[in-house]
């Protein structure tokens, strides 16, 4: 299957709080997990990404998790700050297709 | 800035039209790659050239098509538009052609076709 389906579509947390986007896909042959952030009128720009060897992997504030054997991922966001309001992609590969394949997008709002 | 250009920033067009887009993958890049993004379908993958040769297909229409040239640089042309077909289109490029190599994104063309 090439399904890559991410969960919520939107969401609004205080700041200061944490946000979690969560994805699960399909291939279970895929190997590469990366998560990009899209600001209004802008292209997505690639915040973190983990591959199928690794369980988890942290970048000061934004950490993913990955359990290869549930075939699902997780963003997480702590310490929420206003700029951190955009729209968020998970993507996985699809190694039969050559693909990357994204999930639909999660609208995040930071409320001050 | 993610080094990827892309022009025009914004096209409008009439239905049944041709239009060409442009993208300047960063430099070193080998890999270019189309995205096309509408509010209802998100990220949809078109197509992949590494070093001027096609190496993967996506849900491409056969009215698209694209090509890679030696300088590196990527055209995707649209023909016989249809109202369906106003949406995003992104241009990625990475260095390498696994699908491992993380992709830069540029801005984007918003295409409208009326």
């Amino acid at each position: 299957g090439e399904n890559v389906e991410q969960h919520p579509s939107t969401l609004s947390v205080q700041e200061g709080d944490s946000a979690v986007i969560k994805c699960t896909y399909s291939d279970s042959a895929s190997n590469y997990f990366p998560w990009y952030k899209q600001e209004l009128g802008k292209g997505p720009q690639l915040i973190i990404d983990i591959r199928s060897n690794v369980g988890e992997k942290k970048d000061q504030r934004i950490a993913v998790t990955l359990n290869k054997t549930a075939k699902h991922f997780s963003l997480h966001i702590t310490e929420t700050q206003p700029e951190d309001s955009a729209v968020y992609f998970c993507a996985a590969s699809i190694i039969g297709a050559q693909k990357l394949v994204f999930g639909q997008g999660t609208r995040l709002t930071i409320n001050p | 800035d993610s080094g990827v250009t892309q022009t025009p920033k914004h096209l409008i067009t009439a239905t049944g039209q041709r239009v060409t887009l442009r993208c300047s993958p960063r430099s070193g890049d080998l890999s270019v790659y189309w995205y096309q993004q509408s509010l209802d379908q998100g990220l949809q993958f078109l197509i992949q050239y590494y070093n001027g040769e096609e190496r993967a297909k996506g849900n491409i229409l056969e009215r698209f098509s694209a090509q890679q040239f030696p300088d590196l640089h990527s055209e995707l042309n649209l023909s016989s538009l249809e109202l369906g077909d106003s949406a995003l289109y992104f241009c990625a490029s990475s260095v390498g052609q696994q699908l491992n190599s993380p992709l830069h994104f540029g801005n984007g063309t918003r295409l409208t076709v009326t």
